[in-house]
């Protein structure tokens, strides 16, 4: 079945530097990569989401990109500011649809 | 945006009785669902994928007879803890898959307490 790994476990950076997480995947029919940003306690939130059709896709300060022949995709926060401080988690799918299979998890610290 | 709820948010039961954690699609229909296990500073691992008017399909390693599932409608899926365990107590978190859109939205979990 299809294993997701995620790197780095936790990071810190000071607001307005950039933070990148990176995961890969084992299981090459996977088509279906989200994002998910948790604060403590709270449910899963969608923040990005990339197809296997698309290698790179940008929603203002969020970015991801999927390098399907290595398979791994990566998340990009710029600018980033308190608020992002939570964990994140990524996810891949044969499709979107279908079961998700989570990274470990990164819990980010953004420091004013 | 999709709502999806849970029911009870946080339960604290006895080791050996059972609990059933219901989760709803409040807005959209949901053929589709799946139960989500999460331990503290972890990540989500899922336990089943729900299907309405049929069986469970279960994760290798989750025990179908103690994890009893039940997707009796389109809006509503239930997830029952059998003679539960202090080992089981987790943060449980039902995700629906809307029909029509196939966006997949979570619940906002249960906190589940065995002591």
């Amino acid at each position: 079945g299809e294993n997701v790994e995620q790197h780095p476990s936790t990071l810190s950076v000071q607001e307005g530097d950039s933070a990148v997480i990176k995961c890969t995947y084992s299981d090459s029919a996977s088509n279906y990569f989200p994002w998910y940003k948790q604060e403590l306690g709270k449910r899963p939130q969608l923040i990005i989401d990339i197809r296997s059709n698309v290698g790179e896709k940008k929603d203002q300060r969020i970015a991801v990109t999927l390098n399907k022949t290595a398979k791994h995709f990566s998340l990009h926060i710029t600018e980033t500011q308190p608020e992002d401080s939570a964990v994140y988690f990524c996810a891949a799918s044969p499709n979107q649809g279908g079961k998700l299979i989570f990274g470990q998890g990164t819990e980010l610290s953004v420091k004013p | 945006g999709a709502v999806v709820s849970q029911h009870p948010s946080r339960v604290i039961c006895k080791s050996g009785t059972s609990v059933k954690i219901e989760c709803r699609s409040l807005d959209f229909q949901a053929t589709t669902m799946f139960w989500y296990r999460q331990f503290p500073k972890q990540s989500l691992m899922l336990m089943a994928t729900s299907n309405e008017g049929s069986k469970a399909t279960y994760e290798q390693g989750v025990e179908k007879d103690k994890f009893l599932i039940n997707h009796a409608s389109l809006t509503l899926s239930t997830l029952t803890v059998t003679s539960a365990h202090p080992e089981d107590s987790s943060f449980y978190i039902c995700s629906a898959l809307d029909s029509q859109s196939y966006e997949q939205y979570f619940g906002p979990g249960t906190r589940l307490t065995v002591t």
